[in-house]
């Protein structure tokens, strides 16, 4: 039981290209989340899924587009990439209340030169 | 709105002593808390929960106490081990079915 996977593990891409990083659960967990974790700032929430074709915003949206069109898969796209969007992105997942364990992936490494 | 913090961003435990990690927050309505332990290149882990309801909780070697009067949080370590050594964040739960993440503490484990 793989859990919850991310690809890729690293990243690097130049300013203004897009990119998309993937998330994977085998849990069918109805809510899914993506975090980015900054030195000095902890995890900060992304974009949030709480069911298949339903999301929304999180604590720092702006620059990231999500979609969930199947209730396994969590894509995170960069449609233009900024120097500032260089984090570690995790994604994570939790049954059917939020209020939940969120079990975490092993995170994607991304790096915007 | 809610926040979640942590005393010290660093602390040093000898191998075999316990450890206490605490932990602020700052939303009286949260019902919910939870720590994770994260190793270095890793995704964080989930260790313990807790909610509001109860005072204590324990797990093996870990638990969790929370003082709601103060809104005050720690995680207890008993009998540290080199593993132990990671950064360890205690979430609560705010709006919508969503976590907020303290900063978190970096525990290590001297021999």
């Amino acid at each position: 039981d793989a859990g919850i996977t991310q690809s890729p593990r690293y990243k690097i891409t130049e300013t203004g290209r897009q990119v998309t990083l993937m998330c994977h659960q085998t849990w069918s967990h109805s809510y899914m989340f993506w975090y980015r974790q900054d030195l000095g700032h902890g995890l900060r929430l992304i974009y949030y899924s709480a069911a298949a074709d339903i999301t929304d915003k999180g604590e720092v949206p702006d620059g990231y587009v999500v979609s969930r069109s199947k209730t396994e898969n969590f894509p995170l796209t960069l449609e233009s990439a900024t120097r500032s969007q260089t984090s570690v992105y995790f994604c994570a997942s939790s049954e059917i209340s939020g209020n939940l364990p969120q079990y975490f992936g092993p995170g994607t490494r991304l790096l915007v030169l | 709105g809610e926040s979640v913090g942590l005393h010290l961003p660093t602390l040093s435990v000898q191998e075999g002593d316990n450890s206490i990690i605490n932990c602020a927050y700052s939303n009286s309505a949260s019902d919910y808390f939870i720590w994770y332990k994260q190793e270095s290149g890793k995704g964080p882990q989930f260790i313990i929960d807790i909610r509001s309801n109860m005072d204590k909780r324990q797990g093996q070697r870990v638990t969790v106490l929370l003082n709601k009067t103060v809104k005050h949080l720690s995680l207890q370590i008993a009998a540290t081990q080199p593993g132990d050594s990671a950064v360890y964040f205690c979430a609560g739960s705010g709006t919508a079915s969503k976590l907020t993440f303290g900063t978190g503490t970096r525990l290590q484990v001297t021999l």
